[in-house]
């Protein structure tokens, strides 16, 4: 079945660590989203791709990172830069701004 | 205040009631998208409205759109436990423009 994985499901961080966050799609869409989401709240875009090798900033970008070397992978990189990493990180993709975003299962990212 | 936002931010009903919760933004859109969100979970996509559409249904759940008072409703009749959840909307401006509103936890009790 096709669809969107994220790993790991939990994840933990030190002080001063980066972490990679990983999200994988088979759905050969085009376009590729992270999204972050604290309790009790709705989610906030990061970062966004809509093509391979390329990305861009959403609203709070500051102190995370992202590549797009293949279809496939949207990696994100919290860095030691972002302060309150605390939250529930969630991976999208679509086919066209027409169509409607398909979910992973999210990470939850605790800090040590 | 911000683009998407949801009322109420909290409902309660019986079982077998119906729940409606709305949606407004200030801005054009292309499309209006409401999600579901199980607690823990990743968000699955109920039903796409486009900004030329007045009202689509999806088996319980139907939603409106108005765009002249830049508002959307998800109506969910004859709720179920089942329905216990928090429900987003999302409006898409073009390609690059997707804001979530903050949602509305339903809670459905037996």
């Amino acid at each position: 079945d096709g669809g969107i994985t994220q790993s790991p499901k939990y994840l933990f961080r030190k002080e001063g660590q980066n972490v990679t966050l990983s999200c994988e799609q088979n759905l050969n869409h085009d376009a590729m989203y992270w999204y972050r989401q604290d309790p009790g709240q709705g989610l906030r875009l990061i970062y966004y791709s809509q093509i391979v090798n390329d990305f861009q900033k959403g609203d709070i970008a500051e102190g995370y990172s992202v590549s797009r070397e293949k279809k496939e992978s949207f990696p994100l990189t919290v860095t030691s830069a972002q302060k309150n990493p605390t939250a529930f990180y969630l991976c999208a993709s679509r086919a066209n701004e027409d169509q409607p975003q398909h979910f992973g299962d999210g990470t939850r990212l605790s800090i040590l | 205040s911000q683009q998407g936002e949801e009322d109420p931010q909290a409902l309660s009903i019986q079982e077998g009631e119906n729940a409606t919760m709305n949606c407004s933004y200030k801005t054009s859109i292309n499309n209006l998208q409401w999600y579901r969100q199980n607690s823990g979970r990743g968000l699955v996509h109920l039903i796409l409205i486009r900004s030329n559409e007045r009202e689509k249904h999806s088996g319980r759940l139907r939603v409106t759109l108005d765009t002249s008072k830049k508002s959307s409703s998800l109506l969910i009749t004859a709720s179920r436990a089942a329905d216990t959840a928090s429900y987003f909307c999302l409006t898409v401006q073009g390609a690059q423009k997707l804001v979530f509103g903050q949602g509305t936890r339903l809670t459905i009790n037996p």
